[in-house]
């Protein structure tokens, strides 16, 4: 398997514009994860599924921020409108089990003009 | 609320020294604990998972420790090589959610 794929892996936008951020979980992971990367708040964790469902989406900021799992084999995160606040690296992992370790894909950085 | 902590927030040591990278959490309730390694402009790579029932995990010069009474993991790596330089950051899974939860890492550099 060729691991998680996010793309894009770079994304630059102005603010107000809608940004919308993919990902292919490993095949058979039942479990799909997104989280964000920020130098001052670190990793959190946004939202999760379990077999498509949203379980938690705690993390999500604002309703700005809203994520899909249409299928098994992929996941959107959209932030309409976009914030220069929202500029972050964005990561997707996916896990077959709760008791698993998560694996991650190589992330998109977002800039928000 | 859980809180994970790590320290040192930086490290920088010679190649072939024996390093110890610390970790401390809040609340005893854990599922497990994992510690991760991130490269610059990568994502993370999980390096090893200690069940709650645990006390230690192994694979190769990587040996990590979990004692869940005082809220602590270590992460021991042996003869350092500049191919260890990365972030490395643990994280806890609370007992009541599959949710991970991050500490803020530490970043080491390993030269020749």
């Amino acid at each position: 398997d060729a691991g998680v794929i996010q793309s894009p892996r770079h994304e630059v936008t102005e603010m107000g514009q809608e940004v919308t951020l993919r990902c292919k979980p490993i095949s058979g992971h039942d479990y799909l994860f997104w989280y964000r990367q920020t130098m001052m708040r670190g990793l959190e964790l946004l939202i999760y599924f379990n077999n498509n469902v949203p379980i938690d989406d705690s993390g999500m900021p604002e309703d700005r921020f809203s994520a899909k799992m249409p299928n098994a084999s992929f996941s959107t995160l959209k932030i309409q409108p976009s914030e220069p606040r929202d500029s972050a690296v964005y990561f997707c992992a996916s896990s077959p089990d709760r008791r698993d370790i998560q694996y991650f894909g190589a992330g998109t950085r977002l800039s928000v003009l | 609320k859980q809180e994970v902590t790590q320290i040192p927030a930086a490290l920088s040591v010679p190649e072939g020294e024996n390093l110890v990278l610390n970790c401390s959490f809040t609340d005893s309730a854990i599922y497990n604990l994992q510690w991760f390694r991130q490269d610059p402009g990568k994502g993370l790579t999980s390096l090893l998972l200690i069940q709650s029932s645990q006390r230690e995990q192994t694979s190769g010069r990587l040996n990590a420790s979990l004692d869940k009474s005082s809220g602590r993991s270590t992460l021991y790596i042996a003869a350092s090589q500049p191919g260890d330089s990365a972030t490395y950051l643990c994280a806890v899974r609370p007992r009541n959610t599959d949710k991970l939860i991050f500490g803020t890492g530490t970043r080491l550099q390993v030269f020749p």
